[in-house]
C-alpha cells in the first residue's frame, strides 16, 4: 500500500462549525504533513509530525488544531474558520531515518481536502 | 533561509515540442532536489528527484541535472505529449523535515 488516503475530498462549512479532515496512510511513515494549497500557488506547509510528536508549527493560527492519535493517523481539526481559509489542505508523509530529521526521501501527498468556508 | 525560484506560466507548446522550465534555488548545505507534478483535482506527484551534484534524474521522459555551480535543476523534455499538461513545481529538501516548493508552472500541451 503506497497511497495516503485522505476524507473527505470536499467540505463545505460555516464559520461556526467544527469539522475534522482526516490523513491515513499505512507505509510505515513516521513524518506527516499538513500543507495548505490556494489555487495557482504552491503548496504551504503547515505542521509536521515526527513520531506522533509535532515538530513544525508554522506560526498558524489556533484556529486549526493537529492531532497525531498513531503512526497511520493524522487529523487536522477545524473551528471558526474564516473564508479566506478556503483552500485545498494536503496531507504527506516520507520516511523516517534513525540518524536524524535529514532526508532525501520523497514526500508522498494524498489527494487534498477541497474547504470552502462560507 | 531555502528558496526556489522557478519560471512562471503557463507555458503553451505544441505536442511533441520540447520542454523546458527552469528551477534555480538558494540553500545552505547540500539539499536534495526534486520535480513534484500535480494534475487537476489531485495532490502531488514526485516526478524525479537528484540528491547530489552532477545528479540527473529522470522518469517519463523528463530529465534534470543537479547543477551546483549554477545553482538550478532545470527540467527537460524531448517531446511533450498532451497527457503531460499539468502544473510542475520545483523544490528543495535540505533542513529538518522542511520541503520548500516553487510557485508552479502550469504546462499545457495542445495537439
Amino acid at each position: 500500500d503506497t497511497e495516503v488516503t485522505q476524507t473527505p475530498k470536499h467540505l463545505v462549512m460555516g464559520m461556526t462549525n467544527k469539522k475534522s479532515l482526516k490523513c491515513e496512510q499505512h507505509m510505515g511513515h513516521r513524518a506527516m504533513y499538513w500543507y495548505k494549497q490556494k489555487a495557482k500557488k504552491p503548496p504551504e506547509l503547515m505542521f509536521v509530525y515526527s513520531y506522533e510528536k509535532l515538530s513544525i508549527n508554522e506560526s498558524v493560527p489556533s484556529r486549526f488544531s493537529p492531532e497525531c492519535p498513531n503512526s497511520s493517523l493524522l487529523n487536522l481539526h477545524l473551528h471558526a474558520l474564516q473564508p479566506e481559509d478556503s483552500a485545498l489542505y494536503l496531507c504527506a508523509s516520507r520516511p523516517l531515518f534513525l540518524t536524524g530529521g535529514r532526508t532525501n526521501e520523497k514526500l508522498f501527498f494524498g489527494s487534498g481536502t477541497q474547504l470552502s468556508v462560507l | 533561509g531555502n528558496s526556489v525560484t522557478q519560471m512562471e506560466g503557463p507555458v503553451t507548446l505544441s505536442e511533441e515540442a520540447f520542454l523546458t522550465i527552469n528551477c534555480t534555488y538558494t540553500a545552505t548545505g547540500y539539499p536534495s532536489l526534486f520535480w513534484y507534478v500535480q494534475y487537476p483535482g489531485e495532490g502531488l506527484q514526485l516526478l524525479l528527484k537528484a540528491t547530489k551534484a552532477d545528479d540527473k534524474g529522470s522518469n517519463k521522459g523528463f530529465e534534470a541535472t543537479y547543477r551546483k555551480e549554477t545553482t538550478s535543476f532545470h527540467l527537460e523534455k524531448g517531446s511533450v505529449q498532451v497527457s503531460d499538461s499539468a502544473v510542475y513545481f520545483c523544490a528543495l529538501s535540505g533542513g529538518y523535515q522542511k520541503v520548500t516548493f516553487g510557485i508552479g508552472t502550469k504546462l499545457q500541451v495542445i495537439p
